[in-house]
């Protein structure tokens, strides 16, 4: 079957780094996205990955290893407003979007 | 630029009752269109996707169902909700064709069944 793996929950410090890893066992592979979803809002577009390494945008950066099945958000220099779920997405084979739980990211001053 | 918009925000509806909600994108032409439900703490689970009108793809087997009349409207309806069909529920689009492309999503509903 297909699976996508992200720790429930995280917590963290305004100002400081924070990872969110993702393990992915799928059919195939085309991509994968980062989306951000506070509470009872819509997920918004973060990143998107195809090839491996890291992809810089602002504070936030992802990184994949497609031999590893791995990918990590990185945010940087946290604010109170980045609490939220952020979720992980691969494109398999057949070009569907296999969405995991979703990592829910508490900030504290 | 492209937006989608999706109502209503919230919903209220007795069991046995139906179901229609809506969704539009303005701003591009043959775009994919989904429909998600997520569970309170949960992912997304895909309902429906559609490349193109009249063309409708069910993941899940359900009571529900969706329809495209027009190439930027959407539809979900149900002809009798369960207690189950509530949550929250997602319309997003994506650039047509074959080539990767984020998926954009709607506001949202929220549908509670009573």
């Amino acid at each position: 079957g297909q699976n996508i793996d992200q720790p429930t929950e995280m917590t963290a410090t305004e100002g400081a780094i924070v990872q969110i890893n993702c393990t992915y066992q799928t059919s195939g592979f085309n991509g994968l996205f980062w989306y951000q979803q506070h509470a009872g809002e819509a997920p918004t577009f973060l990143s998107y990955n195809v090839l491996d390494g890291l992809e810089e945008k602002g504070r936030f950066s992802s990184f994949l290893s497609r031999s590893k099945g791995y990918s990590y958000l990185l945010l940087k220099e946290l604010q109170m407003k980045d609490s939220a779920s952020y979720l992980c997405a691969v494109i398999d084979s057949n070009y569907q979007l296999i969405w995991g739980a979703g990592t829910k990211l508490i900030i504290k001053p | 630029s492209q937006t989608i918009h999706q109502w209503p925000a919230t919903l209220v509806q007795p069991v046995g009752s139906p179901l229609s909600l809506e969704c539009t994108v303005e701003g591009t032409s043959n775009p994919n269109l989904y429909w998600y439900r997520q569970a309170a703490g949960r992912g997304l689970q895909l309902l429906f996707y559609s490349v193109g009108i009249g063309q409708i793809s069910s993941e899940v087997p359900q009571n529900l169902s969706a329809s495209r009349p027009q190439d930027r409207q959407f539809i979900l309806s149900s002809k009798k909700l369960l207690l189950s069909d509530s949550g929250f529920y997602l319309c997003a689009w994506s650039v047509g064709g074959r080539e990767v492309q984020p998926q954009h999503f709607g506001d949202g509903t929220r549908l509670s069944i009573l």
